[in-house]
């Protein structure tokens, strides 16, 4: 079965940071592009980033540009979001999700993992 | 990074059609065909449903479809039915580095 199951999310205070990771099963993880997409509580969803196959190009959503970094180890079959300056805006569920390669197609998404941020 | 415009709620009653729009803008909806819908029930992620401005995942039926005009793209689903009822988002390629979704509509089946 194709999965993805992101982990690390928690309580953190406001300026704080966090990384998330996402573990992917069930696929040939170097071969898909991915991308991390969250939603805050009773919101709608909101694309944070993206990366290729090689991690040769990453985009940022303006909202979280020069406080996150996105990064993967194909090796490890693992993505990941180290998240700084976190504010509460950044309160969400944070998704993992597969690009079905496709053309920008999410075709595969984790559980989520919940961020909250608070003093 | 504007989010695409998307209708708060439809409804419809169960055999019924309903459309869902998503209107963008000449930089993203209409210069790409990179639109793609995704279905998300409470407490649970979301699924794809269609890609590429009016293609199907295997799985999902024919009566999920998809189109688009002009800067305005559009999810239509015909035969309702109660399992359907969900938020739908759509999602589009916005050119320079950038992906956006709709702000999504929430679908009540009477």
């Amino acid at each position: 079965e194709e999965q993805l199951v992101e982990s690390g999310g928690g309580l953190a205070q406001p300026g704080g940071s966090l990384r998330l990771s996402c573990a992917a099963s069930g696929f040939t993880f170097s071969n898909y592009n991915m991308n991390w997409v969250r939603q805050a509580p009773g919101k709608g969803l909101e694309w944070v980033s993206y990366i290729t196959k090689t991690s040769s190009v990453v985009y940022y959503a303006d909202s979280v540009k020069g406080r996150f970094t996105m990064s993967r180890d194909n090796a490890k079959n693992s993505l990941y979001l180290q998240m700084t300056s976190l504010g509460v805006e950044d309160t969400a569920v944070y998704y993992c999700v597969r690009d079905g390669d496709r053309g920008f197609d999410l075709d595969n998404w984790g559980q989520g993992t919940l961020v909250t941020v608070s003093s | 990074q504007s989010a695409l415009t998307q209708p708060r709620s439809v409804s419809g009653s169960p055999g019924q059609s309903i459309t869902i729009s998503c209107a963008g803008t000449s930089n993203d909806v209409g210069r790409y065909n990179y639109v793609s819908w995704y279905q998300q029930h409470p407490g649970k992620a979301p699924k794809l449903k269609i890609y590429n401005v009016n293609e199907r995942p295997s799985g999902v039926p024919d009566r999920f479809s998809g189109s688009k005009s002009g800067n305005t793209a559009s999810l239509i689903i015909s035969g309702l039915q109660a399992e359907d009822e969900a938020d739908y988002y759509c999602f589009s390629f916005a050119g320079g580095n950038t992906l956006v979704f709709g702000g999504g509509t929430k679908l009540t089946v009477l």
